[in-house]
């Protein structure tokens, strides 16, 4: 059985870096792309960047200038980095992975995270 | 560009059916999407992949109260029977080369 588990910080300082990671079991991380995706208090999903396992990404427009993602597939884990950050990042984080085979969904989910950014 | 436009909320009540949407923006009519829920206070749970032909293929362990089909640039997802734990926010998703795209969310009150 596939399982996502985010760790991190729970509180970040604005102007600071938030540093998450997502474990992966239950399921090689080659061959699929991995998802980080947040959701703001009572707000709806925002989708925020994809990574392959070659180190291959995507970022959404809107975030691109401030996020990196990163892949270590030694340890089956990916990374998310989120510089510059300010009160509106505050969000529960999740990390997703797509059904494969140029499938887009997101069928597997992490339970999440919350990140307060504050000081 | 690639967007997703569902209602902000449906209701509807106990043991009857509902039935949810989500339109895909002009010229992406053929896309696929995959809808989750959301319980409160969880996290999104993956449940199904809908098809612009109207099929769908559901995630392990749906029940089959749920059910997808599709109308030219719309995607509906169907839920019969409904149970009080079916009251949620459904997302639907969408995805392109290099890019995942998600609907606003319906929020379901079950009456």
């Amino acid at each position: 059985q596939v399982q996502l588990q985010e760790s991190g910080p729970g509180l970040v300082k604005p102007s600071e870096t938030l540093s998450l990671t997502c474990t992966v079991s239950g399921a090689s991380i080659f061959s699929y792309y991995w998802s980080w995706i947040r959701q703001p208090p009572g707000k709806g999903l925002e989708w925020i960047g994809y990574i392959y396992d070659t180190g291959s990404t995507n970022y959404n427009p809107s975030l691109k200038s401030r996020v990196t993602i990163s892949v270590d597939t030694s340890m089956n884990q990916f990374s998310l980095k989120l510089s510059s950050v300010t009160a509106a990042d505050t969000a529960v984080y999740y990390c997703a992975r797509d059904g494969g085979l140029d499938y887009g969904g997101l069928i597997y989910w992490g339970q999440g995270t919350l990140v307060t950014v504050s000081s | 560009q690639l967007v997703l436009t569902q209602s902000p909320s449906a209701s509807a009540s106990l043991g009857a059916s509902v039935k949810l949407t989500c339109t895909l923006s002009s010229g992406h009519s053929s896309y696929a999407i995959a809808w989750h829920q959301q319980q409160p206070e969880k996290g999104p749970r993956y449940l199904m992949k809908v098809n612009s032909d109207g099929s769908h293929s559901k995630g392990d362990g749906i029940p089959d109260r749920f059910s997808g089909s599709s109308s030219g640039a719309e995607r509906y997802l169907t839920i019969s029977s409904l149970q009080s734990e079916d009251e949620s926010d459904y997302y639907c998703q969408t995805w392109g080369t290099g890019i995942r795209v998600f609907g606003g969310g319906t929020k379901l009150t079950v009456l």
